[in-house]
């Protein structure tokens, strides 16, 4: 049962497209963050949102940009696609308050620019 | 400086043996959680199990405990009788007081159960 919602799950575009990968949750958490991964690699983080209209860079530069409307959606954004932006995205949610609170991750989106 | 550090690339284990996956970290931070997530090759991030550096026993849910040695800064992930569908890989993180909540990750052990 996913209560992070990403899409598309697989996605394969030329170069220079722009691509936004949707992600929405509904377990009304405040914090949210995108991860990218390389295969088989760690996870680095590249956005992240306290709340609405709260948004942040992470520690891995990226040409992406993020928004934050509504709690629930986070969508990230890549104005013009290139091959180096292939990889997976990860998105996760986590409520506020306690530190052992974990990242709950959508099934990820798999980017693939041609 | 590598905040997390897991230096078994991959590893392979027995059907319903134990196996150990190491994890060490650093941090001068005095309050900090570490996770541990496994990843199938479906590329899901599943949550397995948390570890606060205040607390006085090693957590552990189901088959899977943490063996949390706070001096030596390390936060092994042991799985009791392993289980086919435990190959996987599993990632070892850290989140510090005052880090927005986000977690850094380490580099990951693929794990492989045998047969």
């Amino acid at each position: 049962e996913a209560d992070i919602y990403q899409t598309p799950r697989y996605l394969v575009i030329g170069t220079g497209k722009k691509i936004t990968l949707e992600c929405s949750q509904t377990m009304g958490h405040d914090k949210m963050y995108w991860y990218q991964q390389d295969p088989g690699m760690e996870l680095h983080l590249i956005h992240y949102s306290y709340g609405v209209n709260s948004t942040e860079k992470g520690d891995l530069s990226s040409e992406s940009t993020v928004s934050r409307i509504r709690t629930e959606h986070f969508p990230l954004t890549l104005e013009s696609a290139r091959p180096s932006h292939t990889s997976q995205y990860l998105c996760a949610s986590s409520r506020t308050g306690g530190d052992n609170s974990p990242l709950h991750f959508g099934n990820g989106t798999r980017l693939t620019v041609t | 400086a590598q905040k997390i550090t897991q230096t078994q690339p991959g590893m392979f284990v027995q059907e319903k043996e134990a196996v150990t996956l190491d994890c060490t970290y650093d941090t001068s931070d005095p309050s900090y959680g570490l996770f541990w997530y496994k990843q199938p090759s479906s590329g899901e991030m599943i949550f397995l199990i948390y570890q606060g550096s205040y607390d006085q026993q090693n957590a552990t849910e189901g088959r899977y405990s943490l063996n949390f040695q706070k001096a030596r800064k390390s936060a092994n992930l042991v799985i009791s009788a392993s289980q086919l569908g435990d190959s996987a890989m599993y990632f070892c993180a850290m989140r510090e007081s005052g880090s927005a909540r986000q977690l850094t990750f380490g580099s990951g052990t693929q794990l492989t159960v045998l047969p």
